[in-house]
């Protein structure tokens, strides 16, 4: 099945550092999500995105549907210990909820060092 | 809030077993989905459902089967467990009738086949 390109694979930071990740695509899609996983845990959503060129951000969390509908990236800033966990981007060729699964990375393991 | 509940967290089957997971959501979502996680694989979707006893296959069918007798109930079956199951299943649920609403996910079930 399709896949999305995420990078990078890993990242170890420092406290207070940003961060910075992104998918890439051969396909266009018309949504863009990023979700984060706890250890142990579901992927919990934070941040959608719908509409090319769009920036949204959620407290120190930013994202961006990209103006060629191939790719978003997503920053954290000023990284915090409970930063920690796995990102998942992942897209739908249509809008909102529609009969189409979602496409996933592969995810990005974030550790912070205190 | 949605709350996507799957039955068990952890769960432990020896090789051969019938084994089944279970996801009820509560949102009245019309479409249901199961995933299983790998290290280094991501999320991949094995099948998901748009209605009541409908059923459409993910990139992964193979080995499973499920049923979706009720709207807020989807079942992943395994009809032969085997150990290269042993992996981390998701549930997950959204509807495409509400406009920009995505997938939420369950905590998952950590299966193990021995």
């Amino acid at each position: 099945g399709q896949q999305l390109n995420q990078s990078p694979q890993s990242m170890f930071i420092q406290e207070g550092e940003d961060v910075s990740m992104n998918c890439t695509s051969s396909s266009i899609f018309n949504t863009w999500l990023w979700y984060k996983q706890d250890p142990g845990e579901g992927p919990v959503l934070l941040i959608a995105l719908y509409k090319a060129g769009e920036l949204t951000s959620n407290g120190r969390l930013t994202a961006q549907f990209g103006i060629t509908r191939k790719d978003s990236f997503l920053n954290i800033s000023a990284s915090i210990p409970s930063d920690v966990g796995i990102y998942f981007c992942a897209g739908q060729l249509r809008q909102g909820s529609g009969n189409t699964p979602l496409v996933f990375g592969k995810g990005t393991r974030l550790s912070v060092i205190a | 809030d949605v709350k996507v509940t799957q039955s068990s967290r952890y769960l432990v089957k020896r090789t051969g077993e019938k084994v089944f997971l279970e996801c009820v959501q509560d949102m009245d979502h019309e479409n249901m989905f199961w995933y299983r996680q790998d290290p280094g694989l991501g999320l991949r979707l094995i099948y998901f459902s748009y209605d009541v006893k409908m059923k459409e296959k993910g990139d992964i069918p193979e080995g499973y089967s499920v049923s979706r007798e009720k709207k807020e109930r989807f079942s992943l079956i395994l009809e032969s467990a085997s150990t290269n199951q042993t992996s981390m299943y998701l549930c997950a649920s959204s509807s495409p009738s509400r406009a920009r609403a995505p997938q939420h996910f369950g905590d998952g079930t950590r299966l193990s086949i021995l």
